[in-house]
């Protein structure tokens, strides 16, 4: 695609639920990461996918998180049970070469997740 | 862990002024990159400096580093009210292994706001 697509938009979930959210990449780009963003805050990091490998999940706040990206292309985030300090924006970015390094990562426009 | 420091938090400046957003790392910077983003909608990568003194320009937008201060600066000339929005500057990150690695840091953002 034309550039990176993210799936819903919006989601609203009960506390207790699970989620998933959706990220396309741009087509052919071997780095993929997840950002978390609080209202009022910066991106924070979350994971990171090279290719189908997640090769740093450091920033996931919990077991609740979960990341995959089985072929290498789309990725899904999951979040378990879901609490009220989930409400976030939830970014995802791909760029085209391994480790994104010193490489312009290209943003989806988010999902924002509202916990009730 | 890496942070960074936006200043001014926020700014309020008249269409057609100048002004600066400072950006300083805590830590030695490994490649420094300038978002911008309006509300509810993802990042659009503005430009990535590499090097110290690098400068880059698009259009009326200029962006420097400098290396030794652990700081970037971005100018924009003659501002428009197409300009508003949130500006991150975000740094990337050496891995385990010492190299170049795309996991950004990013600042708190600077809110921008330009009055016709």
């Amino acid at each position: 695609g034309a550039g990176v697509s993210q799936s819903p938009r919006y989601k609203v979930a009960k506390r207790g639920q699970d989620v998933a959210l959706r990220c396309d990449p741009i087509s052919g780009h071997v780095s993929l990461f997840w950002y978390q963003q609080a209202l009022g805050q910066g991106p924070e990091f979350l994971t990171y996918f090279q290719n189908e490998a997640q090769l740093d999940k450091s920033g996931l706040p919990s077991d609740r998180f979960f990341a995959e990206r089985p072929e290498g292309s789309v990725s899904t985030l999951k979040i378990q049970r879901t609490q009220q300090e989930d409400s976030a924006v939830y970014l995802c970015a791909s760029s085209l070469f391994p480790r994104g390094a010193r490489d312009t990562q290209y943003f989806g426009p988010g999902t924002r997740l509202t916990v009730l | 862990s890496q942070e960074l420091e936006q200043s001014p938090q926020s700014l309020i400046v008249q269409e057609g002024k100048n002004l600066t957003i400072n950006c300083t790392s805590s830590k030695t910077l490994y490649g420094l990159y300038w978002y911008k983003q309006k509300y509810g909608e993802g990042l659009i990568f503005l430009m990535m400096l590499q090097k110290g003194g690098e400068e880059k320009s698009h259009e009326k937008i200029t962006a420097k580093l400098d290396e030794k201060k652990q700081q970037s600066s971005l100018h924009i000339t003659a501002s428009q009210p197409s300009h508003a929005g949130i500006y991150l500057c975000g740094a990337g990150a050496l891995n385990a292994g010492g190299t170049s690695y795309g996991k950004l840091t990013f600042g708190q953002g600077t809110i921008l706001t330009v009055h016709p």
